[in-house]
């Protein structure tokens, strides 16, 4: 079955200042790979996704990029905000979907 | 996700029974699925299900046991067999556009059993 490794699990950046949070998967046959946000005792939001048919996709501040061929995606975190702080997941999809541990984010005013 | 219902957020119960979690939507949403976090840990999955009378295990599913007997509901039983049931336990539905299953989270319901 799938298997998403997430890296970093912990990330502390000072306000202002970009993350990157980066994820591999292992089926090759996933073609859905979405990025939710949680805030403490919430529920996980989705916040952006790719399919396997696009390299990049940004949504403001917010950017996701896969390499298909090296089974990898990335999101990108532009001018960090204090409300950007959560823990982020990843996750790969073809009919079930798989999650990455986690990273949490923490941006420091 | 607002669509998407649990029942009750907070669930307390003795170690030795049984006990049902809901899991409502009204999306109409063709795949709900059932993950269970551990404090600081990712999401696992229990069970999914595609359609109606039909559900498939996930990486965890010893010790529970659920139901697809309508499209809108998707209950998880947790069973005594269940060694460490206490977690947060979140339901989601999802649906298919442009062939990738997009998946949308309930609230959870925080279980707790001593």
């Amino acid at each position: 079955g799938e298997n998403v490794e997430q890296h970093p699990s912990t990330l502390s950046v000072q306000e202002g200042d970009s993350a990157v949070i980066k994820c591999t998967y292992s089926d090759s046959a996933s073609n859905y790979f979405p990025w939710y946000k949680q805030e403490l005792g919430k529920r996980p939001q989705l916040i952006i996704d790719i399919r396997s048919n696009v390299g990049e996709k940004k949504d403001q501040r917010i950017a996701v990029t896969l390499n298909k061929t090296a089974k990898h995606f990335s999101l990108h975190i532009t001018e960090t905000q204090p409300e950007d702080s959560a823990v982020y997941f990843c996750a790969a999809s073809k009919n079930d979907m798989r999650f990455g541990a986690g990273t949490r984010l923490t941006v420091k005013p | 996700d607002g669509g998407i219902t649990q029942s009750p957020k907070y669930l307390f119960r003795k170690e030795g029974q049984n006990v049902t979690l809901s899991c409502e939507q009204n999306l109409n949403h063709d795949a709900m699925y059932w993950y269970r976090q551990d404090p600081g840990q990712g999401l696992r999955l229990i069970y999914y299900s595609q359609i109606v009378n039909d559900f498939q295990k996930g990486d965890i599913a010893e010790g529970y046991s659920v139901s697809r007997e309508k499209k809108e509901s998707f209950p998880l039983t947790v069973t005594s067999a269940q060694k460490n049931p206490t977690a947060f336990y979140l339901c989601a539905s999802s649906i298919i556009r442009g062939g990738a299953y997009e998946q949308y989270f309930g609230p959870g319901t925080r279980l707790t059993v001593t």
